[in-house]
Formats: C-alpha cells, sequence, structure tokens
C-alpha cells in the first residue's frame, strides 16, 4: 500500500503571497493532521480533521485554514505568508482503531 | 495541558556503544508515548509507542522504551550503535482517548554515531 503523500515536494513563495499545499492519506484513514516543523524544532500542530470536520487547532493564527475532502485527501492553505512561516509542513494520517499517526515527506516552504 | 522534555538536544556514541535518548513527559491523564526518527530531508518515521499495555516497548531498528509512571519518563535505548542510527530522534505525547489525536513533540535529541 501507498504511504502517505504530499505535493510539492518544494515550494518558493515571496511575503505575502497565498500557499495551498496537499495531503493524500494511506487508504482507509479518514483522519488527517497538519504540522509545521520549523528548522531545529520538533513539529507543532496545526489542524486535525476527521470525516471532513475539524476535530482540533493549534496555536497558529487565522492565515493558516484547512480542510478535508470526501475522499479524506487535505489541502493546507496559509495566506499572506511571512518570513516566519518558512518551514517542513508534514501530513500525518490515522486509521480506524490505531494510536498511530503516519507521517509523509513533508512540503518544505521557503519564503523569501 | 501535555509536553514533552528531551534531554539532551545532541548526542554522541560511538559505534557499538549504548544509546539513551531521555523523554521525560507532563501529562494529567495517563497518556500514549510515542518515538520517531526523522533522517534528513525526510518525515518522521515511528519507532515504538507506548498505549497502556506493556511498559517495556520493542521497536524496529533494535531500539526499546521503558514506560516509568514514577519517574514521568519514556527513554529510547538501543544496546549496540549502529551507523546508520544517525539521525534526529523526537519523543511525542497525546492523550489516550478517541477524537483528540493531538501529538505534542519534544524539541528532538540529534543523535551522532563516532566510527
Amino acid at each position: 500500500d501507498a504511504g502517505v503523500t504530499q505535493s510539492p515536494t518544494h515550494l518558493i513563495k515571496t511575503r505575502g503571497q497565498q500557499v495551498t499545499l496537499r495531503c493524500s492519506p494511506i487508504s482507509g484513514h479518514k483522519s488527517v493532521s497538519w504540522y509545521q516543523q520549523v528548522l531545529g524544532q520538533g513539529p507543532q500542530f496545526i489542524f486535525q480533521y476527521y470525516e471532513k470536520e475539524e476535530r482540533g487547532r493549534g496555536n497558529f493564527p487565522d492565515r493558516f485554514s484547512a480542510r478535508q475532502f470526501p475522499n479524506y485527501s487535505s489541502e493546507l492553505n496559509v495566506n499572506a505568508l511571512l518570513l516566519g512561516d518558512s518551514a517542513l509542513y508534514l501530513c500525518a494520517t490515522q486509521g480506524g482503531l490505531t494510536e498511530t499517526q503516519y507521517f509523509g515527506p513533508g512540503t518544505r516552504l521557503l519564503v523569501l | 495541558a501535555q509536553s514533552v522534555t528531551q534531554l539532551g538536544s545532541h548526542v554522541s556514541v560511538s559505534e557499538g556503544a549504548l544509546v539513551l535518548l531521555r523523554c521525560n513527559y507532563s501529562s494529567s491523564v495517563p497518556p500514549y508515548l510515542f518515538w520517531y526518527v526523522q533522517y534528513p530531508n525526510q518525515g518522521l518515521q515511528l519507532l515504538l509507542k507506548y498505549t497502556s499495555a506493556a511498559t517495556l516497548v520493542k521497536g524496529i531498528n533494535g531500539f526499546e522504551a521503558e514506560f516509568k509512571k514514577s519517574e514521568t519518563s519514556f527513554h529510547l535505548t538501543k544496546p549496540s550503535a549502529h551507523m546508520s542510527d544517525a539521525a534526529e530522534y523526537f519523543c511525542a505525547v497525546r492523550p489516550p482517548n478517541f477524537g483528540n489525536e493531538k501529538l505534542t513533540f519534544g524539541t528532538g535529541t540529534r543523535l551522532t554515531i563516532i566510527p
């Protein structure tokens, strides 16, 4: 089975622009979570979606938004990009009764 | 609120030596605990997890961890380090209840293996 996939792998944007990151879950996984990992730090929770509904939100500004589609894939949107948004954005999915989140390879965003 | 503290942002061990990476947690309820490994320019890979069953948990690549409630610790060990173990290691905690799968991570420990 394919693992969690994310696109694009790398992205360069300028301040003020908007970006959309995409995540496809492992087949059968209905929960998708997004994390931001700034260089040299641990991942920070941004959002969790389950069955297309937001289940949790981390301490991030309203510039960050997400949604989940009927096929359980997800998008993370960030508006009005700041230099500090430069990071690796990780998607993690979870299915059934398992306690484990499986991570994708991430999208590395650079804001200039 | 839950939190994780990883003591030692950098750990160096000789090839063949014992690996010990420290993790202490804070949680108002018995948590689920995880260790993930991250190789350069990659995502996170699960090494092992504790979910209130056996307190000594064995994972992949010869790693294991012991949940000690009295010490609020979940240290990661491996008897003999291999060059391929060089990576960043993250300890994470989450509540045990279904519907709240938010992971709270520590700041990570970079493991270097000396030939």
